[in-house]
């Protein structure tokens, strides 16, 4: 089987940087993805990392090390706008091209004034 | 805009009732789809692969015939609450795989209540 685990909550100010971290087991591995999910919506794709590294997409980075079966996603300049649920993820070996994905447990991130 | 929709956002029905949520890709073939549940405050848990012109695969614990998936065409499967009950109540999103690894576009969910 396949677990992700993330911090349940973390809450910060705006403007500051935020870091969710993500820490996984998984039976083969095709790699990390986060999602975003604002109360009542549905998710939305923010980042994907397939090898070892930072990948920067404007205020958002997510970083992977497979040897530590560890990643994180970054946020900076933080916005009241960035309050949500922010998941990572992992895609199922075997599946071809379908990305049947396994979802960690999830981090309400709270940005406060 | 959004690539996929899902219909209705929101029902609510009586005990013993069935239920049946819609999930179309927009401006693309989607020969699978994925129907996952989300309860309050939890993450997301895939519920069956809908494939087109086959049938669902399920995930270990969920029942095959209480619910039912459709994917009779590449732009269509619908998933069908039968006999629903209070504990049935959730939030019940499908998704598509996107262009790239990792990548899913997801509905807008549906949640449903069930008195």
């Amino acid at each position: 089987g396949q677990s992700l685990e993330q911090p349940s909550e973390v809450t910060a100010v705006e403007g500051a940087i935020v870091q969710i971290n993500c820490t996984y087991q998984t039976s083969g591995f095709y790699g990390l993805s986060w999602y975003q999910q604002h109360d009542g919506g549905a998710p939305t794709f923010l980042s994907y990392n397939a090898l070892d590294g930072l990948e920067e997409t404007g205020r958002f980075s997510s970083f992977l090390s497979r040897s530590d079966s560890y990643g994180y996603l970054l946020l900076q300049e933080l916005q009241m706008k960035d309050s949500a649920s922010y998941f990572c993820a992992v895609r199922d070996p075997g599946r071809g091209t379908a990305s049947k994905l396994t979802f960690g447990t999830g981090t309400r991130l709270q940005v406060t004034l | 805009g959004a690539v996929v929709s899902q219909h209705p956002s929101w029902v609510i029905c009586k005990s013993g009732t069935s239920v049946k949520i819609e999930c179309r890709s927009l401006d693309f073939q989607a020969t699978t789809m994925f129907w996952y549940r989300q309860f309050p405050k939890q993450s997301l848990m895939l519920m069956a692969t809908s494939n087109e012109g086959s049938k669902a695969t399920y995930e270990q614990g969920v029942e095959k015939d209480k619910f039912l998936i459709n994917h009779a065409s590449l732009t269509l499967s619908t998933l069908t609450v039968t006999s629903a009950h209070p504990e049935d109540s959730s939030f019940y999103i499908c998704s598509a795989s996107g262009r790239a690894f990792g990548e899913l576009f997801f509905g807008e969910g549906s949640r449903l209540t069930v008195l």
